[in-house]
């Protein structure tokens, strides 16, 4: 079946600390890749999104991702992260047109100030 | 620009009654698609529609339908039920359905069928 893998389901980490958030997909072919955050009683906005080019994607709030296509992978990361940061951040996957898209489980993350 | 809307926000429901959901997208907006969003399954993809015809449907039974108007607004039915189909359910629309844009989610209807 077709999946979308989030390694971490909650990670607590300190200001400042690097983030790295694994995500893994089981499609073979060509994928649009995004990953979304929510923050606490806010909607689901995206972060970032690869289409096609170059496979390190920069989002907004200084995060990136690195698609990876050998590994099936598309791991977000931000080199310091902010107590602003503290949300629920999810991968997704889309193939071909439209938008029937899967999400990972996501991955609450918590910053401590 | 106003962002998707989607109404009622709140709803209370008993088993074996019928709910719909309506979902305003952003003006402009032709493609429409609604998730359904709970703890123990995550997101999960219900359908989209662009042009008021479906172009994907999730694995939800049939009690799950939907629509689409000319002006892109967007109904969602649930027909018959279930105490697990109390959910988060989102609305989301884009532009449209091939180039590389982004979906906007909407604030979603929180359904709880007691």
């Amino acid at each position: 079946a077709q999946s979308v893998s989030q390694h971490n389901h909650h990670v607590i980490l300190s200001e400042a600390a690097s983030l790295e958030l694994g995500c893994n997909y089981s499609y073979g072919g060509t994928v649009n890749l995004f990953w979304y955050v929510q923050y606490p009683g806010q909607h689901l906005q995206l972060l970032l999104k690869y289409f096609s080019g170059d496979p390190l994607v920069k989002g907004i709030k200084g995060f990136e991702a690195e698609f990876i296509k050998s590994k099936f992978s598309f791991n977000l990361r931000k080199p310091s992260v902010q107590w602003s940061d503290t949300a629920e951040y999810f991968c997704a996957v889309t193939r071909g047109g439209g938008f029937k898209t899967i999400f990972g489980a996501g991955t609450r993350l918590f910053v401590k100030a | 620009k106003a962002g998707v809307t989607q109404t009622p926000r709140y709803l209370i429901k008993t088993r074996g009654q019928q709910v719909t959901l309506s979902c305003s997208p952003i003006s402009g907006h032709r493609s429409v698609s609604w998730y359904q969003q709970t703890p123990g399954q995550g997101l999960q993809f219900l359908f989209e529609y662009f042009s008021e015809t479906q172009r994907n449907k999730g694995n939800f039974p049939g009690r799950f339908s939907g629509r689409q108007f000319s002006n892109s607004r967007s109904e969602m039915n649930v027909s018959t039920l279930e105490l697990g189909d109390s959910a988060l359910y989102l609305c989301a629309s884009s532009l449209d359905r091939w180039t590389s844009v982004e979906q906007f989610f909407g604030p979603g209807t929180r359904l709880t069928v007691l």
